[in-house]
């Protein structure tokens, strides 16, 4: 069993649409939670990062964690052709070598 | 602010040739860097932790002495591939990892840097 297991997608929705991705992990000792975006043949960009459960909001994006079923989300409101983009989730444990184990990354395609 | 650059940005090599790759940290400082490939559609592999002023740390099945690493200072690591061969062509990318205290360290990436060998 992988830790992060991500769907890759491919995901297509309308513009203004509300997306929604999701991860989930096997460790309970995972603490960190880092959603990144990626366009293509550029480096990950970091757009969320949380800790506790709960949810996080910043603009159209909503980090949400639930370490009880061991699930990460990220929903995106309003959704734009350029959030068009690949997106990865990461988590890392409380160790301090700062190690990310990343999801496979899914794949969104928001249509004008 | 938490900006990485990497030089170059794409580069084309013969094969057996060595090719050196930059990452720096523009406007913080970085005791530990992380060097990643990725291949198309698939996601980042760790090759290696960089630590500033000591040896790497190699994942499992990299090879140490192909991919040399050296993080000379607190803002700049180094990934020369040696004796490059076709099969090594692609995507790396650098990060590097800000904060002090535990809760606030994450990863910043650099855009990457594509490499071809011919």
């Amino acid at each position: 069993q992988k830790e992060v297991e991500q769907d890759p997608g491919p995901l297509s929705v309308p513009e203004g649409a509300i997306v929604s991705l999701n991860c989930t992990y096997s460790n309970s000792a995972f603490q960190y939670f880092m959603w990144y975006r990626q366009y293509s043949r550029k480096g990950p960009e970091l757009l969320m990062y949380t800790y506790s459960s709960g949810n996080k909001e910043d603009g159209r994006f909503t980090a949400q964690v639930d370490k009880s079923s061991k699930y990460i989300s990220l929903f995106i409101r309003d959704s734009q052709p350029s959030d068009s983009a690949t997106y990865l989730c990461a988590i890392r444990g409380s160790s301090n070598t700062g190690k990310l184990i990343f999801g496979q990354g899914t794949t969104l395609q928001v249509k004008p | 602010g938490a900006v990485v650059s990497q030089h170059p940005s794409r580069v084309i090599c013969k094969s057996g040739t060595s090719v050196k790759i930059e990452c720096r940290s523009l406007d913080f400082q970085a005791t530990t860097m992380f060097w990643y490939r990725q291949f198309p559609k698939k996601s980042l592999m760790l090759m290696a932790t960089s630590n500033e002023g000591s040896k790497a740390t190699y994942e499992q099945g990299v090879e140490k002495d192909k991919f040399l690493i050296n993080h000379a200072s607190l803002t700049l690591s180094t990934l020369t591939v040696t004796s490059a061969h076709p099969e090594d062509s692609s995507f790396y990318i650098c990060s590097a990892k800000t904060g002090i205290r535990l809760l606030q360290e994450t990863q910043y990436f650099g855009p990457g840097t594509r490499l071809l060998v011919l």
